[in-house]
């Protein structure tokens, strides 16, 4: 069965570095999704990205994130410097135009 | 604006005991309305969705939800708990525009009692 793949499983990183997150959404999917949730809170939408593009966006997602879709096939999150709040599970899902988002395993960012 | 609400933050009950989570939503038209269940560590597991039709959704593990449009609520119920199902509970709401992104309520968490 497809699924979205996530990679790292689990980054550490220090306050001000850059932190790329990656995923690999199901392959006949159109729309992209990065989603975030700090340890024991709700599941935050960050950006939605389609044909290319931002398609929405919210507050959270300042001028610090940034995606991508480098090769038609990853889906990227950049965090340019990161905080100590960006702590947090990254999840990234993809939907083909049904409504139903499959989501990836997470990736577990902690910034030390 | 849309929102969802989920007023139980933790809930417990014995196993073999039936179970309902709440879920109430805030939005303008009828949503897509989704359950999804968060191991501790893991991913999201979608449960079930409703899209439109019969308002009583099946979904895996045995659970079930309820569309209920004059309440605003879309209720996870399952008839017998099983020491498996202890986890976080989300209920989320898709707006039927054109990024299909979902707004997720806070969850409830669910204890199993042995």
């Amino acid at each position: 069965e497809p699924e979205v793949t996530q990679t790292p499983s689990h980054q550490v990183t220090q306050m001000g570095q850059e932190v790329i997150l990656r995923c690999v959404p199901i392959s006949n999917h159109l729309y992209f999704y990065w989603y975030r949730q700090i340890l024991g809170q709700k599941v935050e939408f960050l950006v939605s990205f389609y044909n290319n593009e931002i398609s929405e966006k919210s507050e959270i997602f300042d001028d610090q994130f940034s995606v991508e879709r480098p090769d038609g096939s990853n889906f990227t999150l950049k965090i340019r410097s990161t905080k100590l709040e960006d702590s947090a599970m990254y999840f990234c899902a993809s939907t083909q135009n049904t409504g139903e988002l499959f989501f990836g395993e997470g990736s577990r960012l902690t910034v030390l | 604006a849309q929102s969802v609400t989920q007023p139980d933050i933790h809930i417990t009950v014995s196993e073999g005991a039936s179970l309902e989570l709440r879920c109430n939503y805030s939005y303008g038209a009828t949503p897509y309305l989704f359950w999804y269940v968060q191991s501790p560590g893991q991913g999201l597991q979608l449960l079930l969705k409703y899209f439109s039709g019969d308002t009583l959704v099946q979904g895996i593990k045995g659970f079930e939800a309820e569309f209920k449009r004059s309440q605003s609520s879309f209720n996870l119920r399952k008839p017998s708990v099983h020491w498996s199902d202890a986890a976080e509970y989300f209920c989320a709401v898709g707006p039927m525009d054109s990024s299909y992104k979902l707004i997720f309520g806070s969850g409830t968490r669910l204890l199993v009692r042995p």
